[in-house]
């Protein structure tokens, strides 16, 4: 079992572009969340997918946006990119009816310059 | 959403046991507590987590309080790969355990000497 992976690990954008991360979840796995981890800080969460629709959101502005494919897998869209959305993206994964425990995958380190 | 206090750092010795301790006067009666820990240059991982009775794992042990208003997060015997930020949460019973939004503070950095 591969575990959540996200893709790129990397990425460099300057101000003003828009960018997509990608996530695949754990074989099985029905339930798809973003969080945003500064440098030094905790990860913060974005929002959360289960069965193709966003079901709770955090302190976050429109300019992201998800998605969730039937085959579980979510992407994080970030349109007119700011110096200030440079941070590690982190996506976990979940059973809805799970037991309690969320795995995340190692992040993708966005640089907006 | 109800806060969790923790310490800043802590430090252990190799093969000793660690507490990590966790302040949540604020909980509610549905809340579950959850730890989690993040190596350097990777996710966080999940640790353990509980509602009202103490919790044993393969990673670790969870004592709650009787009220409830502060827990303990117990490593048997610390190895220099349990170094890493451990992270007390409280998640509501909204969705289920699993599903419900993290709410990650600035947690515990765990410093492990040999």
């Amino acid at each position: 079992d591969a575990g959540v992976t996200q893709s790129p690990t990397h990425l460099i954008k300057t101000r003003g572009q828009q960018v997509t991360l990608r996530c695949s979840p754990k074989s099985g796995h029905d339930t798809v969340s973003w969080y945003q981890q500064a440098l030094g800080q905790g990860p913060q969460f974005i929002f959360q997918y289960y069965e193709e629709e966003e079901r709770q959101r955090g302190n976050f502005p429109d300019r992201f946006s998800g998605h969730q494919f039937p085959n579980y897998s979510s992407e994080l869209n970030v349109n007119a990119l700011l110096l200030g959305d440079s941070a590690l993206y982190l996506c976990a994964s979940s059973l809805n009816e799970g037991r309690g425990e969320a795995f995340f995958g190692q992040g993708t380190r966005l640089t907006v310059v | 959403d109800a806060k969790t206090t923790q310490p800043n750092s802590m430090e252990s010795n190799e093969e000793e046991p660690v507490h990590l301790p966790c302040n949540h006067s604020t909980i509610s009666g549905t809340d579950y507590i959850h730890w989690y820990r993040q190596l350097p240059s990777q996710g966080p991982e999940y640790v353990i987590h509980g509602l009202t009775s103490n919790v044993n794992n393969r990673m670790a042990s969870l004592a709650i309080a009787e009220d409830r208003k502060s827990s303990t997060l117990i490593l048997h015997r610390a190895t220099l790969r349990d170094a890493a930020v451990y992270y007390c949460i409280l998640t509501s019973g909204s969705y289920g355990g699993a599903t419900n939004k993290l709410i990650f503070g600035t947690g515990t950095l765990l410093a492990v000497q040999p």
